[in-house]
């Protein structure tokens, strides 16, 4: 069974940093491009970054570009999603999401960011 | 940036009657490969997004038989077959053609 369990969500001060993780089982991790997309409260669906298999290739959303960074361990089956720089704008929910076909996401990782 | 426009907004629907919400694209998402990615998902409330209908027209393994796709080049379609009333939630449109990924805004799908 394919699991994405995000974790590393939290409270943050405007300004502050955050390192989300997601820890994948039931499928060969080391092979697939990866995603993180957030959703803020109420609102749509956002990409925001994608790494390929062997970290070759990574690209962001221009929102995020210059204060997130997005990395990889694949002998520990595990994405990561580094946020500095933290605006009230970036406050949602993270989900860590397999590629291609974008077909398991996990239960996703509540960021807040409020002084 | 390719923008979706999905219609209708939202949606009221009869349980056992069919459904149906289209997605239009700015772009065309038909990749040289042969490939056109377009990408249908439902967000039931509370939960995480789930994939219904990749490449247009291929149903997940996890999807109901009761959804299918259609639809070529800017055009797309999600039809339910008939509706229950587990299919409640937001419906999503998401291309993967070209960077940034995009998703449509969303459309609220409720029953009567």
């Amino acid at each position: 069974e394919v699991q994405l369990v995000e974790s590393g969500g939290g409270l943050v001060k405007p300004g502050g940093s955050l390192r989300l993780s997601c820890a994948a089982s039931g499928f060969d991790f080391n092979t697939y491009t990866m995603n993180w997309v957030r959703q803020a409260p109420g609102k749509d669906l956002e990409w925001v970054s994608s790494i390929s298999s062997g970290s070759d290739y990574i690209y962001y959303a221009d929102s995020v570009r210059g204060r997130f960074s997005i990395s990889r361990d694949n002998a520990k089956n595990s994405l990561f999603l580094q946020m500095s720089s933290l605006g009230p704008e970036d406050t949602g929910m993270y989900y860590c999401l397999k590629a291609s076909p974008f077909d398991y996401w996990g239960q996703g990782a509540l960021v807040i960011v409020s002084s | 940036d390719v923008v979706l426009t999905p219609t209708p907004p939202s949606l009221s629907v009869t349980p056992g009657q069919p459904a149906s919400i289209s997605c239009k694209s700015s772009h065309s998402l038909l990749h040289s490969d042969g490939n056109t990615y377009l990408y249908w998902f439902l967000q039931k409330p509370g939960q995480s997004p789930q994939l219904l209908i990749y490449e247009v027209f291929k149903r997940f393994s996890g999807a109901p038989d009761r959804f299918s796709g259609s639809g070529s080049g800017t055009n797309f379609t999600l039809k339910i077959s008939r509706v229950e009333a587990e299919d409640v939630g937001t419906y999503y449109c998401m291309q993967s053609i070209q960077l940034p990924f995009t998703f449509g805004p969303g459309i609220k799908v409720d029953i009567k």
